[in-house]
């Protein structure tokens, strides 16, 4: 299957500053990247739909300001989360999906806000 | 929300057949049933899928009933590996998964 990989695997931040995760695909082209976040003991929850060289969609109750969502290129979309706090200390996933519209899931990115 | 209906847990032995149920009776003509599974702390791994006919790959089979209402993976030799939460998703064309609670399996030695 196709191979999505996400960086940085786990960080770990102070309240109040911003974190970026990347989301790369690396053998295939993806114009539609999926951004998913999951609590402890919680399914994958939905957050945003990011669009190759268009703004993000974003799922109801998601604040879009808070979470910037670039996806500068076929291959690699990013994922700021601004001005972070302990509550959003969460398990980041992203997904991308082939030309038969499958989608590929990175290993996720384990966020801790101190 | 999820289309599909999932048991919350099973449990299957090591080296025997793990069948795993998914109930989808609101399917559309169009949609398609994915599976995934999600080993602990990973990201999700595609493992199948199916609009009318049964399927299968290196990881699994999946049968369709002929009304398409529901599905069964069936993972054919069960490994320690294979536990995992198992998520069955109706989803067409190119919209959105939406992930359910799943099926935590468990495979015991």
């Amino acid at each position: 299957g196709a191979v999505v990989s996400q960086h940085p695997s786990r960080v770990i931040c102070k309240s109040g500053t911003s974190v970026k995760i990347e989301c790369r695909s690396l053998d295939f082209q993806a114009t539609t990247m999926f951004w998913y976040r999951q609590f402890p003991k919680q399914s994958l929850m939905l957050m945003a739909t990011s669009n190759e060289g268009s703004k993000a969609t974003y799922e109801q109750g998601v604040e879009k300001d808070k979470f910037l969502i670039n996806h500068a290129s076929l291959t690699l979309s990013t994922l700021t989360v601004t001005s972070a706090h302990p509550e959003d200390s969460s398990f980041y996933i992203c997904s991308g999906g082939d030309a038969e519209e499958t989608q590929y899931f990175g290993p996720g990115t384990r966020l801790l806000v101190l | 929300d999820a289309k599909t209906t999932q048991p919350t847990s099973m449990d299957c032995a090591e080296g025997r057949a793990a069948n795993l149920p998914c109930n989808h009776s609101t399917i559309s003509g169009n949609e398609y049933v994915y599976w995934y599974r999600q080993i602990h702390s990973q990201g999700p791994q595609y493992i199948i899928h199916g609009l009318k006919n049964n399927e299968t790959n290196e990881m699994a089979s999946l049968i369709i009933t002929e009304d398409r209402k529901s599905s069964t993976l069936i993972l054919p030799h069960a490994t320690l590996r294979d536990t995992a939460v198992y998520y069955c998703i109706v989803r067409g064309g190119s919209e959105k998964l939406v992930f359910g609670k799943g099926t935590k399996l468990t495979v015991n030695p």
